[in-house]
């Protein structure tokens, strides 16, 4: 069983199009976030949900939006991509104080 | 503003060597820490999780350290082993239910 789980693994598209991540976790945890590894392999927050509310919101573009319509899912949906949006994106969940459980990834690639 | 640093970047060793991964964060009011890999094109597995109040955990081969204090932990590897070859990454969360602040990870290949 994927505790984590993200779709799709790779995504490859043009510059302006619009594109979604759906991510679901299978653990019961009340938060979930959004992390982007950039080309040199640099982890760092993007949003973080508890229980459905944002509670997070680091200093990312409006063109990416963040939906939860329930507690085990996150959706990261962008808007007018850009070739600097090219990176890989990870939905992770925890529990308050217990370990953080990441997906596998999303290689987004824009041309 | 948390900031976590890991030592060295890379390392490279021969199989069998025990070794010391080296993570550092600036502040010390943490709830806990977390050690990840992470093998090439792939998601982040989960080692130890080290809460504030313990000092160390132990997985298999594999002990993790905490001094809170000095703001120092340690990733110890025993007999390393050519599968431990991956990107090891620290991470603490700025507070409780926070998200978590990574460290740029130490690249370890162990050579057969």
């Amino acid at each position: 069983d994927t505790a984590v789980s993200q779709t799709p693994k790779y995504l490859v598209t043009q510059m302006g199009n619009d594109k979604s991540i759906k991510c679901e976790q299978n653990l019961g945890h009340d938060t979930m976030y959004w992390y982007k590894q950039d080309s040199k392999k640099f982890l760092k927050i993007m949003f973080s949900y508890n229980n459905k509310e944002l509670i997070i919101n680091e200093t990312v573009p409006n063109r990416f939006s963040p939906k939860s319509p329930d507690k085990a899912h996150l959706n990261l949906h962008i808007n007018s991509l850009e070739l600097g949006d090219s990176a890989v994106y990870f939905c992770a969940s925890s529990q308050v104080n217990t370990e953080a459980f990441f997906g596998q990834g999303t290689r987004l690639t824009v041309v | 503003k948390q900031e976590v640093t890991q030592i060295p970047a890379a390392l490279s060793v021969p199989e069998g060597e025990n070794l010391v991964l080296n993570c550092s964060f600036t502040d010390s009011a943490i709830y806990n820490l977390q050690w990840f890999r992470q093998d090439p094109g792939k998601g982040l597995t989960s080692l130890l999780l080290i809460q504030s109040s313990q000092r160390e955990q132990t997985s298999g081969r594999l002990n993790a350290s905490l001094d809170k204090s000095s703001g120092r932990s340690t990733l110890y590897i025993a007999a390393s082993q050519p599968g431990d070859s991956a990107t090891y990454l620290c991470a603490v969360p700025y507070s409780g239910n926070t998200p978590l602040v990574f460290g740029k990870g130490t690249r370890l290949s162990v050579i057969a």
